[in-house]
């Protein structure tokens, strides 16, 4: 049963614009959210974190926006850039220690047009 | 940085033969250590948690006589696929929390392929 899921398998933006990769989550007791960026044959590295006690994390262009009644988590990269473009997975925890197993999404593709 | 030595990248052997893949902690200290298996198209799937010094924990549905994890050392854990078939062709790739309170750092994969 996936218990993050990322429904968008892929994503296509201009240029300049707003890159929008939405994740939703099934399981009330996460209370951690990452999202990895991945390039092909190289492992996901970590892109930005928000934790449940807040509903917005930003980091230069990336900002991740968390609505846990919904359930639902999304991260906008603005303005997007070509180098953007990689297959970006969310994943979620029951614990920020890293003690607990991270539960990924299946991950969205973006494509960023020049 | 943080890094996670993950070796071989890529490995292709024949079918009934073992592949030991080997991630190793640079710089930090990694007492456990999480071993994910990825099928085209799918997710990322934890396969198995090892801890340093005490026996990997397996999900539900993997074989821990046929994937042998050892944790040995601070530094390094070990997942050996054994007596090898196609279906075991899959990118594996392992991560391990840290640096710090918050975050995990992965390895860069590797990719089986059983012919």
């Amino acid at each position: 049963d996936q218990q993050v899921k990322q429904n968008s398998p892929s994503l296509s933006v201009q240029e300049g614009r707003i890159s929008i990769l939405n994740c939703d989550y099934t399981n009330s007791m996460f209370d951690y959210f990452l999202w990895y960026k991945k390039y092909p044959a190289e492992g996901p590295t970590f892109l930005i974190s928000i934790s449940s006690i807040k509903d917005k994390n930003e980091d230069g262009r990336f900002t991740v926006f968390l609505n846990k009644s919904a359930k639902h988590l999304s991260l906008h990269i603005v303005p997007s850039q070509p180098g953007d473009s990689a297959v970006y997975f969310c994943a979620a925890s029951s614990d920020q220690t890293g003690a607990n197993n991270l539960f990924f999404g299946t991950g969205t593709r973006l494509t960023v047009i020049p | 940085g943080a890094v996670v030595s993950q070796h071989p990248s890529w490995v292709i052997c024949k079918s009934g033969t073992s592949v030991k893949i080997e991630c190793r902690s640079l710089d930090f200290q990694a007492t456990t250590m999480f071993w994910y298996r990825q099928f085209p198209k799918q997710s990322l799937m934890l396969m198995a948690t090892s801890n340093e010094g005490s026996k990997a924990t397996y999900e539900q549905g993997v074989e821990k006589d046929k994937f042998l994890i050892n944790h040995a050392s601070l530094t390094l854990s070990t997942l050996t696929v054994t007596s090898a078939h196609p279906e075991d062709s899959s990118f594996y790739i392992c991560s391990a929390p840290g640096p710090g309170v918050y975050g995990y750092t992965f390895g860069s994969g590797t990719r089986l392929t059983v012919v």
